[in-house]
């Protein structure tokens, strides 16, 4: 079985504040891929990252960071100077090799606020 | 298309009625994926098709439910005899499918959004 964890569900920072979105995950495929999604008021969700389990390197993009840890089964999201139009849902996913294939398995979310 | 299309946008209905939803995938990507949000909820996955064939079908809440895909295009899910609890919001997405779907950045549509009364 797949479980995806976002133990936040709502995170209230002002603008230019540094924020991690944490993100853990449990599977028992070896090989697996792990996604962010971002998800603005305007309601479609929208592809941030993809990181294969073979990849641990941190990846950053613009304000963006991540930093995938296999030791703890993490995969936590930073965003760094935050701005208001960073204010969104924010979806972590996991899709596995072995554990039906085409299934993703998303967390329940964490609701980023920026405000002015 | 450029990207994922859905309709309707909203659709009211009355319990006890059926419903159609439609999903247009981006053209190319041979799998395609349903998923319901619920208010304030995670995505809850529904179904898969690969080409126009379901391999998973084990996320469908009851059989009420069911989706079918033609031409690897255009899929519709069709609720039968709607609920109260039926209401949210359904979500399509479409991959490459090229075979390694589990590795595939799925892109999603902006959804419909499902009230029954």
């Amino acid at each position: 079985a797949q479980k995806v964890t976002q133990a936040q569900t709502e995170i209230s920072v002002v603008e230019k504040e540094d924020v991690t979105l944490d993100c853990v995950y449990e599977t028992r495929d070896t090989t697996y891929y792990l996604f962010w999604y971002k998800q603005p008021p305007s309601g479609e969700l929208v592809f941030l990252i993809r990181r294969n389990s073979f990849d641990e390197q941190n990846e950053i993009s613009g304000r963006y960071s991540w930093n995938f840890q296999k030791s703890t089964s993490s995969f936590n999201f930073t965003i760094t100077a935050s701005q208001v139009v960073d204010s969104a849902v924010y979806f972590c996913a996991l899709s596995g090799y072995n554990t039906n294939a085409g299934k993703s398995t998303f967390g329940d979310g964490t609701t980023l606020t920026v405000k002015p | 298309g450029a990207g994922v299309s859905q309709s309707p946008s909203n659709k009211v209905t009355e319990k006890g009625k059926d419903v159609e939803l439609r999903c247009d995938p981006i053209s190319g990507h041979t799998a395609l994926y349903w998923y319901r949000q619920s208010l304030g909820q995670g995505l809850e996955f529904l179904i898969y098709f690969q080409g126009n064939s379901a391999p998973d079908k084990s996320g469908l809440p009851s059989d009420r439910f069911s989706a079918e895909r033609t031409g690897g295009s255009v899929s519709t899910l069709t609720i039968q005899r709607t609920q109260q609890e039926d209401s949210a919001v359904y979500l399509c997405a479409s991959s490459q499918g090229s075979g390694r779907v589990w590795a595939d950045t799925q892109y999603f549509g902006p959804g419909t959004r499902l009230t029954v009364l």
